[in-house]
């Protein structure tokens, strides 16, 4: 089984709402992802943890706010978002963060209005 | 009018004629490389992946060739079918980096009947 489930599917926030999306797998992965997607673009590396530990940050704004709380789940927490922040959140699993193949998640459809 | 960026690369094929996707790649120092198909609406799926080790790597339909002389990956599906049709994206992971992957700019496969 490599499914990575995501939830909420679709969202649509304001600017002033605090809203978090979560991943789960159940693989026995030990590195965990965010990226984000927009529209026709390849997807862009935000958040890797590591054995429940953030392991690199591209320099994520902070109103992005990743959360690891045990091995099999991933949040991002989402505050004072903006409405270019509008976008596919996808989250992605490997065995660990070793050169390994990435599972990727179906994704959250995020719209900011 | 359009903005630059927005249109993928298109490669059209019959129903039933093979199909090569190119991918040129950036850092001499990647060892790792997939391929991943994007349905519309749907996360990236993963593949097929070949290591730098190697040149040729073949699956269920679908061959994968590494030209490490001149950077280039490419992607070849036999007897193409309509459930092809969807974006390819191929992406590179640097040893050193922590399993980062540097996903290509994609490319939109159409599978005509």
């Amino acid at each position: 089984d490599t499914e990575v489930t995501q939830t909420p599917k679709h969202l649509v926030m304001g600017m002033t709402n605090k809203k978090s999306l979560k991943c789960e797998q159940h693989m026995g992965h030990r590195a965990m992802y965010w990226y984000k997607q927009k529209a026709k673009k390849p997807p862009e590396l935000m958040f890797v943890y590591s054995y429940e530990k953030l392991s690199i940050n591209e320099s994520v704004p902070s109103r992005f706010s990743p959360e690891c709380p045990n091995s099999s789940l991933l949040n991002l927490h989402l505050h004072a978002l903006q409405p270019e922040d509008s976008a596919l959140y996808l989250c992605a699993s490997s065995q660990d963060q070793n050169t390994d193949t990435q599972y990727f998640g179906p994704g959250t459809r995020l719209t900011v209005l | 009018g359009e903005s630059v960026g927005l249109h993928l690369p298109t490669l059209s094929v019959q129903e039933g004629d093979n199909s090569i996707i190119n991918c040129a790649y950036s850092n001499s120092a990647s060892d790792y490389f997939i391929w991943y198909k994007q349905e519309s609406g749907k996360g990236p799926q993963f593949i097929i992946d070949i290591r730098s080790n190697m040149d040729k790597r073949q699956g269920q339909r679908v061959t994968v060739l590494l030209n490490k002389t001149v950077k280039h990956l490419s992607l070849q599906i036999a007897a193409t079918q309509p459930g092809d049709s969807a974006v390819y994206f191929c992406a590179e992971n640097n040893a050193g980096g922590g399993n980062k992957l540097t996903f290509g700019t994609g490319t939109q496969l159409k599978v005509e009947l």
